[in-house]
């Protein structure tokens, strides 16, 4: 079945860049997304990403996409004490009308100052 | 901006009794979702709704789980006979009908934590 994987934690300081890493499995994924979970709150999608496309940039997070490895990439610039939250890569088929992501267990991102 | 809210926050039941987790999904939304996550573990689908049937469900969507939409707004899961092995967060989602792109966009409440003791 399908599987994502990504790293447990990642720790920076403020004002550096964040990269958080997905891997996944599934070679029919169409959409790739990024959710992001603050303390106590739901899981609140950050950004998403065909599988045609190499990357997208939006304000200060970029996502990379390189298809043939099945590696896909968040990167935050200048990140902030308030991006400090789990980070979850999911991928979603291209095949059989299912809309289910299947979700990696999540980065969480600690920022200190 | 329209959410998906969950109640209760947090649930604590005795082994072997019944809960109903609810969700009102985002207003014109059509497709519900259920998911689940054990502290430490990925989340994982149960099941998704639409049209007032299941139109897809996992494993671990068995006999003791039931979802239902009562009426206009809420959406409910049902656990029948709670297990140890229940504890977890249940997050519910919802998403648009319309193109593949909205079906494919989730909103998610912010979880029910359910504590099985």
């Amino acid at each position: 079945g399908e599987d994502v994987e990504q790293s447990l934690f990642l720790s920076v300081r403020e004002g550096d860049s964040s990269v958080i890493n997905c891997t996944y499995t599934d070679s029919s994924s169409t959409y790739l997304y990024w959710y992001k979970q603050e303390p106590g709150a739901g899981l609140q999608l950050l950004t998403y990403i065909f599988s045609n496309m190499d990357m997208k940039q939006d304000q200060r997070l970029t996502v990379l996409l390189n298809k043939k490895d099945k590696h896909l990439s968040l990167r935050i610039a200048d990140t902030q004490t308030g991006d400090s939250a789990i980070y979850f890569c999911a991928e979603s088929p291209a095949s059989g009308g299912s809309y289910i992501p299947t979700f990696g267990r999540g980065t969480s991102l600690i920022v200190h100052p | 901006e329209p959410e998906v809210t969950q109640t209760p926050s947090h649930q604590v039941t005795q082994m072997g009794q019944e809960v109903i987790l609810r969700c009102v999904p985002i207003s014109n939304h059509l497709y519900f979702y259920w998911y689940r996550q054990i502290l430490g573990q990925k989340v994982e689908f149960l099941v998704s709704f639409y049209n007032n049937e299941i139109s897809e469900k996992s494993e671990i969507f068995d006999d003791q789980f039931s979802v239902e939409r009562p009426d206009g707004s809420n959406f409910t899961l049902k656990i029948r006979s709670t297990k140890l092995e229940d504890s977890a967060m249940y997050f519910c989602a919802s998403s648009a009908t319309g193109n593949v792109l909205a079906k494919n966009i989730q909103y998610f409440g912010a979880g029910t934590r359910l504590s099985v003791l």
